[in-house]
């Protein structure tokens, strides 16, 4: 069975701060792990990450894939409260996502 | 707005009840996914479906089933509701029955509460 685990579970961090999310997989035919940010309701896509182990970046936001740990981490650099929220990970296989349980990230004024 | 539609938004129902969850892919979409997000766990794969076909199956439970119909738009249908049946429905879309590097585009959501 695929297995997408994140930690921390939950974490509070005060603005200005930088966090680093962990996702860990095991998953069968292996095509790429994605970040998703889940506020109120819909998952929103963040990143895709491919195997090549080319970081992504996004203003604040920046992943990597380490193929070879099965891992990715995901980090927010001078956090603000408009952070707060789920961050999901994500790998594909051939025809689905099977998701991480999301880590909490509130971020305090 | 992503483009894939949810209704209903909201949805309070007994025990032993059934209900059915409606789903619009965003136009052009072919694939039609359904996950249920409960408290205590992560978004779980249920169906999918391609232009009208049963394509992937999840951990759907048995009183559990879908169909996409020729408008692409996709029902989830859910029977003998139990109280652990409570959680957020969502459908997602895409374009093709692959290509999965590309994630999906989700609707908003049903929230379902069982009583």
């Amino acid at each position: 069975e695929d297995k997408v685990v994140q930690s921390p579970l939950s974490l509070v961090v005060h603005e200005g701060d930088t966090v680093t999310l962990n996702c860990s997989y095991e998953v069968t035919n292996f095509r790429s792990l994605l970040w998703y940010k889940q506020e109120k309701k819909a998952p929103t896509f963040l990143f895709m990450l491919t195997s090549s182990g080319i970081e992504k970046k996004s203003g604040r936001l920046s992943s990597i894939l380490d193929k070879k740990e099965l891992s990715s981490i995901l980090n927010i650099t001078a956090t603000q409260t408009g952070d707060s929220a789920i961050y999901l990970c994500a790998v594909a296989n051939d025809y689905k996502l099977s998701f991480g349980a999301g880590t909490t990230v509130t971020v305090r004024a | 707005d992503s483009g894939v539609t949810q209704t209903p938004k909201h949805l309070i129902t007994a025990t032993g009840q059934r209900v059915t969850l409606r789903c619009s892919p965003r136009s052009g979409d072919l694939s039609v996914y359904w996950y249920q997000q409960s408290l205590d766990q992560g978004l779980q794969f249920l169906i999918q479906y391609y232009n009208g076909e049963e394509r992937a199956k999840g951990n759907i439970l048995e009183r559990f089933s879908a169909q996409q119909f020729p408008d692409l738009h996709s029902e989830l249908n859910l029977s003998s509701l139990e109280l652990g049946d409570s959680a957020l429905y969502f459908c997602a879309s895409s374009p093709l029955q692959r290509e999965m590097n590309y994630g999906y585009t989700f609707g908003s959501g049903t929230r379902l509460t069982v009583v």
